[in-house]
């Protein structure tokens, strides 16, 4: 069963528009992240978030920005889409000390056209 | 900086024949060290991870990874494929609780009948 809860899970948008992913956990977890997920599989942090009010870039600049008002909740937003932005957007969270590793949504595959 | 370096993009195996993925890193501490498998259109799995301890660790499915902190090495291997193992596998770093995972570039693993 899943623990973290990815929306939508396939997107198809224009290009310009405005988008927000969601990403939601039932774990309590203080920390979450955002990773984008090339074609080729590697993995890029883009945001993460170690509780509350706190958000932090990651290495990689996707022109996006977050959010974290509630424990729970962390959505991705897009002000402007760009083709270039096409991936697949994965959402994770862990315990403080991370010991039990991240626990991953399923994803958002992300169209843009 | 922390860093992951996985030998080989794609693994072909037979059905029944040993698998093995490397994995090496780099860490200026002791780290966590985690594999995670990954399904067509899933997210990410936790195969199994290492913290402090016995070195040698058994995860889900049958697969067992071994830390061996002389050669910063922490390969998975399974003696056994199966078909089902046809997947993504990432391995992955964290020096402590306090920064991001930092994953390989993942390797995919095919299995032939």
């Amino acid at each position: 069963e899943a623990d973290i809860y990815q929306t939508p899970r396939y997107l198809v948008i224009g290009t310009g528009k405005k988008i927000t992913l969601e990403c939601s956990q039932t774990m309590g977890h203080d920390k979450m992240y955002w990773y984008q997920q090339d074609p080729g599989m590697e993995l890029h942090l883009i945001h993460y978030s170690y509780g509350v009010n706190s958000t932090e870039k990651g290495d990689l600049s996707s022109e996006s920005t977050v959010s974290r008002i509630r424990t729970e909740h962390f959505p991705l937003t897009l002000e402007s889409a760009r083709p270039s932005h096409t991936s697949q957007y994965l959402c994770a969270s862990s315990d403080p000390l991370d010991m039990k590793g991240y626990t991953f949504g399923s994803g958002t595959r992300l169209t843009v056209v | 900086a922390q860093s992951v370096t996985q030998l080989g993009s794609h693994v072909s195996v037979s059905e029944g024949a040993l698998v093995l993925l490397r994995c090496n890193y780099s860490s200026s501490v002791p780290p966590y060290l985690f594999w995670y498998v990954q399904y067509p259109n899933q997210g990410l799995q936790l195969l199994l991870k290492y913290t402090t301890g016995a070195t040698l660790v058994k995860g889900i499915n049958g697969f067992e990874a071994e830390f061996k902190k002389s050669e910063t090495s922490f390969h998975l291997t399974k003696p056994s494929a199966h078909m089902s193992d046809a997947a993504e596998y990432f391995c992955a770093v964290s020096p402590s609780g306090n920064t991001p995972l930092v994953f390989g570039k993942g390797t995919r693993l095919s299995v032939i009948a």
